[in-house]
Parts: structure tokens; C-alpha cells; sequence
């Protein structure tokens, strides 16, 4: 049982490149996330999609899109990265969206955009 | 958003409890209190969470004060790879979004 995993690990983009982070669950979870943390800072919400078909608006959209391919699979993508996207992204996952629920992550892809 | 506030960093000794303490004045009667901790370099890691009664599991215990206005996560013998950055986190009326603030970084010496 692989739990949330992302690919790829790490990633080096030019300026105006554009990538699509892949995140796939195996615990047939409904609710899946993307997330970014800028070193030293807590992780802020990108996108979210609160069940297969639906998806959201966290609080730092802008300059990504995302979409829920299937149940297991959340892709987040970079049309035209800015080094403003060097980050790190974490994938992560939650049965039903529900503030009692568990929410678990992957271990996150390394972004730089030189 | 209801917010959290935990102190930046706290120490402690190996084999020793902990307690990280959390204060949420905001908090609401549906605001669900989560913990997470994340060790250098992965991703976040549940640890517990709880609405009003005192909640245990395996990882730690949460003490909830009766007013629901703070909490504090209880790391009963503390290991060195308890040494994380631990979040306070509020889930509320967004479903299961969480909103992260800067957390406790947790040292501990041996």
C-alpha cells in the first residue's frame, strides 16, 4: 500500500517552461489537495478537489491548474513557470472531505524555477 | 479563519514529556483541532485530532481545555525522531482543508 505518491521528486524548469505534477492514491479517498511550501513558512493550499468531478480554489491559485483525472489521481500543472514557483509541493488525500477526517500526504516534489 | 498560535520552538530531553501548547480563542463549536508534524525534508504526518473530549492513540495524547479555547498535544516519552515542526491546525467549515500556520519546531537532546 503506496498511500500518496508524486512524481517527480525533483524538477529544474527554465522560466516560461511548463510541467504537470502527477499525485496518485491507492486508498480510494475522495478529497485530494495540492499544496507548496516556501522554506521556513507552513504549506498553503493550491487547489483542492473535494470528490471525484469537482475542484477548487484554495488560497494561492494563480499561475497553476489542476486537474482530477479519475479517483486516484490529482495532477496539478505550471503553464509558464516563474521563479516565483520554486517550491515545494506536496500531494495529499482524505476519505470524505470532512473536518473530522485524516488528510495524509505524499513526500513532496522539489521544484526550482531558474 | 480561526487562527492558532504555538510558541516558534521548545526543547525537550530524550525520554521526557512533552507538551505543545496551542491557543485558538477563535475557535467555533464545529472547529475540528488537528495535529500534524513534519520531519525535515517529508511531507506532513498525522498525529491526532479531537473536537471537544481528550483524545489517545499511539503517537500521542490531546488534552482539550473545556472552554475549547486551546489545546496542547502530549508526546508522552519523547525520542529523537520526534524532533518535527508540529502544526495546531483548525478544520472548520471548509470541509477538510487545512490552514497552516509556522508550528512548533521541536528539538530533542539527548
Amino acid at each position: 500500500n503506496a498511500g500518496v505518491t508524486q512524481t517527480p521528486k525533483f524538477q529544474v524548469l527554465k522560466t516560461g517552461q511548463s510541467m504537470t505534477l502527477q499525485c496518485a492514491q491507492d486508498m480510494n479517498h475522495n478529497s485530494m489537495y495540492w499544496y507548496r511550501q516556501d522554506p521556513g513558512m507552513g504549506l498553503r493550499l493550491i487547489y483542492y478537489s473535494a470528490s471525484e468531478g469537482t475542484t477548487d480554489k484554495g488560497e494561492v491559485p494563480n499561475g497553476y491548474n489542476v486537474s482530477r483525472l479519475n479517483k486516484r489521481e490529482f495532477s496539478l500543472r505550471l503553464e509558464s513557470a516563474a521563479p516565483s514557483q520554486t517550491s515545494v509541493y506536496f500531494c495529499a488525500s482524505q476519505g470524505l472531505f470532512s473536518s473530522g477526517n485524516t488528510i495524509y500526504f505524499g513526500e513532496g516534489s522539489w521544484l526550482t524555477v531558474v | 479563519d480561526a487562527k492558532t498560535t504555538q510558541p516558534n520552538s521548545m526543547e525537550s530531553n530524550e525520554e521526557e514529556p512533552v507538551h505543545l501548547p496551542c491557543n485558538h480563542s477563535t475557535i467555533s463549536g464545529t472547529d475540528y483541532i488537528h495535529w500534524y508534524r513534519q520531519l525535515p525534508s517529508q511531507g506532513p504526518e498525522y498525529v491526532i485530532h479531537g473536537l471537544t473530549s481528550n483524545v489517545n492513540n499511539r503517537m500521542a495524547s490531546l488534552a482539550i481545555a473545556e472552554d475549547r479555547k486551546s489545546s496542547t498535544l502530549i508526546l508522552h516519552r519523547a525520542t529523537l525522531r520526534d524532533a518535527a515542526v508540529y502544526y495546531c491546525i483548525l478544520v472548520y467549515n471548509q470541509g477538510g482543508k487545512l490552514i497552516f500556520g509556522q508550528g512548533t519546531e521541536l528539538s530533542v537532546k539527548p
